[in-house]
């Protein structure tokens, strides 16, 4: 089976600009998780979802990012306007069902520099 | 705020040694403990998680958890230098479905 995938594997962009990241889960699984991963500030969950519904968007840092997923097999996080402290790896991660048992199953991320 | 914590390293070992890693929590509740390894410019991959009180190990990997004192470590056992990554705990705290990461322990694996 296919893992996570995630387009673009790197991104770059300037200031003000809006970038759209996007990920496909692996099929079946139930949960939907976008990260940001920085040097200070580690691994970052900013939003999840379940069965295609946002359940903690807690960690969204601000108006300027928003996330949906129409559908099982495609969500996008979107930075509007985009700015240089975003730069970072974000990922996406998806996991089978709603067990504290379950494995997170991490896509190869997308850099994102924002000039 | 419920954290996790571990030590930025870098851990230096020397091939064939045990690498110890930490990780403590601060959620009593937490129910369940992951390990991943993220190799530089790379995903986080899963190693093992541990959810009982004890040691549960998985070839040269081998977890420990201690709920009462609120630690949880990985040993790897004849460290080889494709070891080196950084090693990140997560905790799956009471009350909700999402990790939470430590900010990882960077290992070198000395040849």
């Amino acid at each position: 089976d296919a893992g996570v995938i995630q387009s673009p594997r790197h991104e770059v962009t300037e200031m003000g600009q809006e970038v759209t990241l996007r990920c496909k889960p692996i099929s079946g699984h139930d949960y939907l998780f976008w990260y940001r991963q920085t040097m200070m500030r580690g691994l970052e969950l900013l939003i999840y979802f379940n069965n295609n519904v946002p359940i903690d968007d807690s960690g969204m840092p601000e108006d300027r990012f928003s996330a949906k997923m129409p559908n099982a097999s495609f969500s996008t996080l979107k930075i509007q306007p985009s700015e240089p402290r975003d730069s970072a790896v974000y990922f996406c991660a998806s996991s089978p069902r709603g067990r504290w048992t379950d494995t997170q199953y991490f896509g190869p991320g997308t850099r994102l520099t924002v000039l | 705020q419920k954290e996790v914590e571990q030590n930025s390293g870098p851990l230096s070992v020397p091939e064939g040694a045990i690498a110890s890693l930490n990780c403590t929590y601060s959620d009593r509740g937490s129910q369940s403990f992951f390990w991943y390894r993220q190799y530089s410019g790379k995903s986080p991959e899963l190693i093992m998680f541990i959810y009982s009180n004890g040691d549960k190990e998985d070839g040269r990997f081998t977890a420990q958890l201690n709920k009462a004192s609120q630690y949880v470590s990985l040993l790897i056992r004849d460290s080889q230098p494709s070891d080196s990554a950084t090693y990140l705990c997560a905790v799956f705290p009471s009350g909700t479905y999402k990790y939470i990461f430590g900010t990882g322990t960077r290992l070198k694996v000395l040849a």
